[in-house]
């Protein structure tokens, strides 16, 4: 079954710490993306890669990092620098720059 | 830079109501446009799209939206919508000539669907 899957689906955090979200997809997809859903605020972008070894920072990177180091695989790091970490965070993947296809989502909440 | 507005924040209806969400984008270049819904516990899933042609286009469950060119918009209809249609839903658009730009989301509409 081609999916997009992402662990945990809830995840709770201490402040101060970092923590790694996961996204794997198994579509052959070149590219991926890392989104955040806020209430009210719709999807926005943190993070896309376009390509193994090559990524590049959205509209709201500050406080995150990932890396891509293969092709099916594209973690989020939410680093302690995150000034407001808790929210749904979504990944997606395309095979070209139109139609994306998303995870189902893993809740963050940092207390 | 590229925005998305989607004027309705949350829109109540009953069965067999007709629906329009509107959604318009700001961007001089050609682009590619999305409507996605999330219903309550689920994926992010598409709608539908439009890429180019026809600018009337038919989505799954009955939707379809039309692409005005000259609004700047997308807006998204149903003649009857369902209980079912509760959900949120989001427009979005991608430029054609912006290769591996991602998609810029509108900020959704809510639609709640009573029986």
């Amino acid at each position: 079954d081609g999916g997009i899957t992402q662990s945990p689906k809830y995840l709770f955090r201490k402040e101060g710490q970092n923590v790694t979200l996961s996204c794997e997809q198994n579509l052959n997809h070149d590219a991926m993306y890392w989104y955040r859903q806020d209430p009210g605020q719709g999807l926005r972008l943190i993070y896309y890669s376009q390509i193994v070894n090559d990524f590049q920072k959205g509209d709201i990177a500050e406080g995150y990092s990932v890396s891509r180091e293969k092709k099916e695989s594209f973690p989020l790091t939410v680093t302690s620098a995150q000034k407001n970490p808790t929210a749904f965070y979504l990944c997606a993947s395309s095979n070209d720059r139109a139609e994306q296809y998303f995870g189902p989502g893993t809740r963050l909440t940092v207390t | 830079a590229q925005s998305v507005s989607q004027h309705n924040h949350h829109v109540i209806l009953s069965e067999a109501a007709s629906l329009e969400l509107g959604c318009n984008y700001s961007y001089g270049g050609t682009v590619n446009l999305f409507w996605y819904v999330q219903y309550p516990g689920q994926h992010l899933q598409l709608l539908l799209k439009y890429f180019s042609g026809d600018p009337l286009v038919k989505g799954i469950k009955g939707f379809e939206a039309e692409f005005i060119k000259s609004k700047f918009s997308f807006n998204l209809r149903k003649p009857s919508v369902q209980w079912s249609d509760t959900a949120e839903y989001f427009c979005a658009v991608n430029a054609q000539d912006r290769a591996g730009t991602a998609l810029i989301f509108g900020k959704g509409t809510t639609l709640s669907v009573s029986s």
